[in-house]
C-alpha cells in the first residue's frame, strides 16, 4: 500500500484558494488518488479522484504531475463551512486492497 | 447521495452488555467496512468484507465481530462491552468502480460506562 504524507494542519481565510499537497512516492501503476473530506462527528465524504494530469468537479480540482509522486487538492474560494479534515488516499481495486486514511490535513478557514 | 445507514446513532450502555451496531446499504455494493475513530484521531479499519460470507480483520485489532449474511447488511457485535470500547464506529461500502470509492454512514457514537 502506498504511504501518503500530508501537512498536519493549514489555516486560510474565507474567499482564498487553498491548495493541499500530498506526497505518495511509492505509488503503483494501477493506483488512483482519492481525496475525502470529514467534518467532526461525521463519516468521510468523497471529494475527488484522479489518475493523472488534472481533474475538476463542482467542488475541487486535483492536480497530478507526470511522475504521480504527489498530488494537490485545490479548493477555490473557501468558506467557513470548508473547515474540515482532508484525507489523501492512494490505491487500487486489485485483490485485497484496503484504504489507509492516515492523519489527514486539518484545514481551518477563518473569517 | 449514498444510501448507507447506521443505527443507533448514539448508544450509552453499561459494562458487560452485549451490543450490535447495525449497518445497511441499498447500493448493492459487495465491499463493506467498519472503522473505529476516537475524537480528533485517525480512522482505523477494524473489519471488512468483500461479499456474502466473507469477513476479514482490519489493521486495528478489535474485540468486536462481524457477519455478512446478506449483501446489504454488515452488523458489528460486541459480546461484552467495556469502557475501552468507547469510540465512534463508522461503516462504509464500495462498489467495483476504479479505486473503490467508499461511501460512509453517519456513524454510531458508543459510550460504555
Amino acid at each position: 500500500l502506498a504511504k501518503t504524507t500530508q501537512p498536519i494542519s493549514m489555516d486560510s481565510y474565507e474567499g482564498q484558494e487553498v491548495n493541499i499537497t500530498c506526497s505518495h512516492n511509492n505509488i503503483a501503476t494501477n493506483d488512483y488518488i482519492t481525496w475525502y473530506q470529514q467534518f467532526p462527528s461525521q463519516g468521510p465524504r468523497f471529494i475527488i479522484q484522479g489518475y493523472k494530469t488534472k481533474v475538476t468537479n463542482e467542488v475541487a480540482s486535483l492536480f497530478i504531475p507526470a511522475d504521480r509522486k504527489s498530488s494537490t487538492l485545490s479548493l477555490p474560494r473557501v468558506s467557513l463551512s470548508d473547515t474540515a479534515v482532508y484525507y489523501c488516499l492512494v490505491g487500487s481495486t486489485s485483490g485485497t486492497y484496503k484504504y489507509i486514511f492516515g492523519t489527514g490535513t486539518r484545514l481551518k478557514v477563518l473569517a | 447521495e449514498a444510501d448507507i445507514y447506521q443505527t443507533p446513532r448514539y448508544l450509552v450502555i453499561g459494562t458487560g452488555k452485549k451490543i450490535t451496531l447495525e449497518c445497511s446499504q441499498t447500493m448493492g455494493h459487495d465491499k463493506m467496512y467498519w472503522y473505529q475513530q476516537d475524537p480528533g484521531m485517525e480512522l482505523h479499519l477494524i473489519h471488512y468484507s468483500y461479499g456474502v460470507n466473507s469477513t476479514e480483520k482490519g489493521d486495528l485489532s478489535s474485540e468486536s465481530t462481524v457477519s455478512r449474511i446478506r449483501t446489504e447488511h454488515f452488523p458489528l457485535t460486541l459480546e461484552s462491552a467495556r469502557p475501552s470500547h468507547t469510540s465512534q464506529y463508522l461503516c462504509a461500502s464500495s462498489g467495483d468502480r476504479e479505486a473503490d470509492t467508499q461511501y460512509f454512514g453517519p456513524g454510531t457514537r458508543l459510550t460504555v460506562l
